[in-house]
């Protein structure tokens, strides 16, 4: 099927530190949605996308559609213990009316103690 | 201000065994979905409903079997539950008009 390629997949960061991470696709895409899954509980919306060039920001996260239409970017400034977890993205193809979702695989956020 | 619930949250079984994993959301959504997360892979998506009395296979139905009893639940079926079907397994719905899921706590299967 179609894949969304997502990275890093992982990542060590000391607290403080400003975190990046991204989706790509050869396909276009109409909406960007970001999810993050803490541990144990099932993944929770962040960020939702839905004009290319659109940058939106949810406290310290920020995410961007890329204006290509084939990628978003999540930015998370000062990371805190907390934002350990791991991160999906998730995008509607331009061609789709039935609202399915491709998913990347994660970038899973660890901080250094 | 339940959302999507999940039972049971864990679950061990031996292979061959079958079971159901139960779903319901009170979000009045018409369109709910299976995924399945194994390491590295993302959420793969097992099968979905787009309304009361439909269902349509995903990316990776095969050993599963769904049942949309209503608009609030759908279940999910292994009938003969196999050791790679160890998963974490949500179930999730979607707002009407829009491509936003809201998902379940998940449930936790290991089949030994």
């Amino acid at each position: 099927g179609q894949q969304l390629n997502q990275s890093p997949q992982s990542m060590f960061i000391q607290e403080g530190e400003d975190v990046s991470m991204n989706c790509t696709s050869s396909s276009i895409f109409n909406t960007w949605l970001w999810y993050k899954q803490d541990p144990g509980e099932g993944p929770v919306l962040l960020i939702a996308l839905y004009k290319a060039g659109e940058l939106t920001s949810n406290g310290r996260l920020t995410a961007q559609f890329g204006i290509t239409r084939k990628d978003s970017f999540l930015n998370i400034s000062a990371s805190i213990p907390s934002d350990v977890g791991i991160y999906f993205c998730a995008g509607q193809l331009s061609q789709d009316s039935n609202y399915q979702l491709i998913w990347g695989a994660g970038t899973k956020l660890i901080i250094k103690p | 201000n339940a959302g999507v619930t999940q039972t049971p949250k864990f679950q061990v079984l031996k292979t061959g065994q079958s079971m159901t994993l139960q779903c319901a959301q009170d979000m009045n959504h018409n369109s709910m979905y299976w995924y399945r997360q194994d390491p590295g892979m993302g959420l793969r998506l097992i099968y979905y409903s787009a309304s009361e009395g439909t269902t349509d296979k995903g990316e990776v139905p095969n050993g599963y079997n769904v049942s949309r009893l209503n608009k609030r639940e759908f279940s999910l079926r292994l009938e003969s539950a196999a050791p790679s079907q160890t998963s974490v397994y949500f179930c999730a719905s979607r707002i009407d008009g829009g491509n936003i899921q809201y998902f379940g706590a998940g449930t936790r299967l290991s089949v030994l």
